[in-house]
C-alpha cells in the first residue's frame, strides 16, 4: 500500500537557520503530496500542496519540490522563525482518489530558538 | 477564518463503555473526515462521509464505529464498546467538492481505562 516516510525529529535549529525536512513516499501512479503543519493546540493546517512531477508548492517562505524520479517531496525554508515551532506532517492522496484519503508521514517536530 | 470545531478536548471513559465524538464542520463544507493518531503513531484515516453515506473506510473502521450527520451541523464518530487500544487523539475534518484541501479540528483525546 501506500506509504510516507519523513525524517524523524525534533529537529532544533536557531531562528534564521535554514530548513530541510526530508519525505520520500511509495504510491502507485500519480499521487498529490502535501505538507500539513500542526501548532501548539490546533489542527492540522494545509501548508501547501502539489499534484504532479515538478510542480513546486509555496506558502508562507516553505516550498517543496515534487520529484518524481526521486518520490520525494522535501519541506525547505531558507530563514526559520521561532513562530514557526511546530509539527509538520507530509502526506499524499492516490491518484483519482475521490475520497481524500490521506497517508500521512509520522511527523516532524520543529523547534526553533531565538 | 472559518474552522471545524470538535467536542470534548478530552474524553474519558472505562473499557466496553460507548462513546460519541462530536464534530461541527465549516457550513459550506459537504465532505466529512474522521482520521487518528495513536501516541506516537502516524495519523491514520478512518472513514470519509458524502452526502449521508460513507464513501470510503479504512480496515480500522470496523463495525464498533458508525459516523452520523443528525442534523445539518454535526457530524459524531460513535465507538460502541471502547477498547484500550480505541485511546487516541480523534480528529475532524471537512473540505469542499472538488478541493483536496481539508481542514482539520484540533482533536478529542480519548483515553479508554
Amino acid at each position: 500500500g501506500d506509504s510516507v516516510t519523513q525524517m524523524e525529529g525534533p529537529v532544533t535549529l536557531s531562528e534564521e537557520a535554514f530548513l530541510t525536512i526530508n519525505c520520500t513516499y511509495t504510491a502507485t501512479g500519480y499521487p498529490s503530496l502535501f505538507w500539513y503543519v500542526q501548532y501548539p493546540g490546533e489542527g492540522l493546517q494545509l501548508l501547501l500542496k502539489a499534484t504532479k512531477a515538478d510542480d513546486k508548492g509555496s506558502n508562507k517562505g516553505f516550498e517543496a519540490t515534487y520529484r518524481k524520479e526521486t518520490t520525494s517531496f522535501h519541506l525547505e525554508k531558507g530563514s526559520v522563525q521561532v513562530s514557526d515551532s511546530a509539527v509538520y506532517f507530509c502526506a499524499l492522496t492516490p491518484y483519482n482518489n475521490a475520497g481524500n484519503m490521506l497517508t500521512f508521514g509520522g511527523g516532524t517536530r520543529l523547534m526553533v530558538k531565538p | 477564518e472559518p474552522e471545524v470545531t470538535q467536542t470534548p478536548s478530552h474524553q474519558v471513559t472505562q473499557m466496553g463503555q460507548e462513546v460519541i465524538l462530536r464534530c461541527v464542520p465549516i457550513s459550506n463544507h459537504l465532505y466529512f473526515y474522521w482520521y487518528r493518531q495513536i501516541l506516537g503513531q502516524k495519523v491514520e484515516f478512518l472513514v470519509s462521509f458524502y452526502n449521508n453515506e460513507i464513501s470510503e473506510k479504512s480496515e480500522i473502521f470496523d463495525d464498533q464505529f458508525s459516523v452520523e450527520r443528525p442534523d445539518g451541523s454535526n457530524f459524531t464518530l460513535k465507538i460502541r464498546s471502547t477498547k484500550l487500544e480505541d485511546s487516541a487523539m480523534y480528529f475532524c475534518a471537512s473540505s469542499e467538492p472538488g478541493n483536496e484541501k481539508l481542514f482539520f479540528g484540533s482533536g478529542t483525546q480519548l483515553s479508554v481505562l
